[in-house]
């Protein structure tokens, strides 16, 4: 069955320094994969969207990388501020409007 | 724009009673999605709407259920509620999730005691 690893430990890293988040699947091929931010008690925020033909996407101090060989999404966040702290999702998609989320990793910056 | 806007925010019901959840979508948006969150599953899928025609279900029970309207505008029902239905509950819509991904609601917060 389709499987979405993340890691369900938190990730602490003072400010300024780069954050990378990862992201893994296994058995299925997503046609794209997308990055979402949550706060807690609030909804998840789009961030990002990568498609499988794409290496890299940037966006501002974000940027993603997809390795359709490795089955693998790499998400950094550059020059990282307390205010990145959040928990990030990610959800590789094979087609259509129904998204699967990995668990999520708990992002701490401190100051 | 107004982004999704659920109602209620939180909800205190005893088990055996139903609920409805409401979402309101952005404007243009038709396709509307509502998914259960919970600690120790995470976000797991419910269903999608479009058009007024459930096109994706997730694996729930048939306790679960939603409809969609003219305006997009959706509800979710759960009925004879159990405990481990407390979750917080996500609608989102999308023009194209393969283009702009999912905007989400708030969520409301479901409490069964």
């Amino acid at each position: 069955s389709q499987k979405i690893e993340q890691n369900s430990e938190a990730l602490n890293i003072q400010e300024g320094k780069t954050a990378t988040l990862t992201c893994n699947y296994t058995n299925y091929s997503p046609a794209y994969l997308q990055w979402y931010r949550q706060d807690p008690g609030r909804g998840p925020v789009f961030l990002l969207l990568i498609r499988e033909n794409e290496k890299e996407k940037r966006k501002e101090r974000l940027k993603v990388t997809f390795d359709t060989t490795l089955k693998q999404s790499l998400f950094h966040i550059t020059a990282s501020q307390p205010a990145d702290s959040a928990t990030y999702l990610c959800a590789p998609n094979n087609a259509g409007n129904m998204l699967t989320f990995g668990g999520g990793t708990r992002l701490m910056v401190k100051p | 724009k107004a982004g999704v806007t659920q109602t209620p925010r939180y909800l205190i019901k005893t088990r055996g009673q139903q609920v409805t959840l409401s979402c309101s979508p952005i404007s243009g948006h038709r396709s509307v999605s509502w998914y259960q969150q919970t600690p120790g599953q995470g976000l797991q899928f419910l269903f999608e709407y479009f058009s007024e025609t459930q096109r994706n279900k997730g694996n729930f029970p048939g306790r679960f259920s939603g409809r969609q309207f003219s305006n997009s505008r959706s509800e979710m029902n759960v009925s004879t509620l159990e405990l481990g239905d407390s979750a917080l509950y996500l609608c989102a819509s999308s023009s194209d999730v393969r283009v702009g991904g999912y905007t989400f609601g708030s969520g409301t917060r479901l409490t069964v005691v």
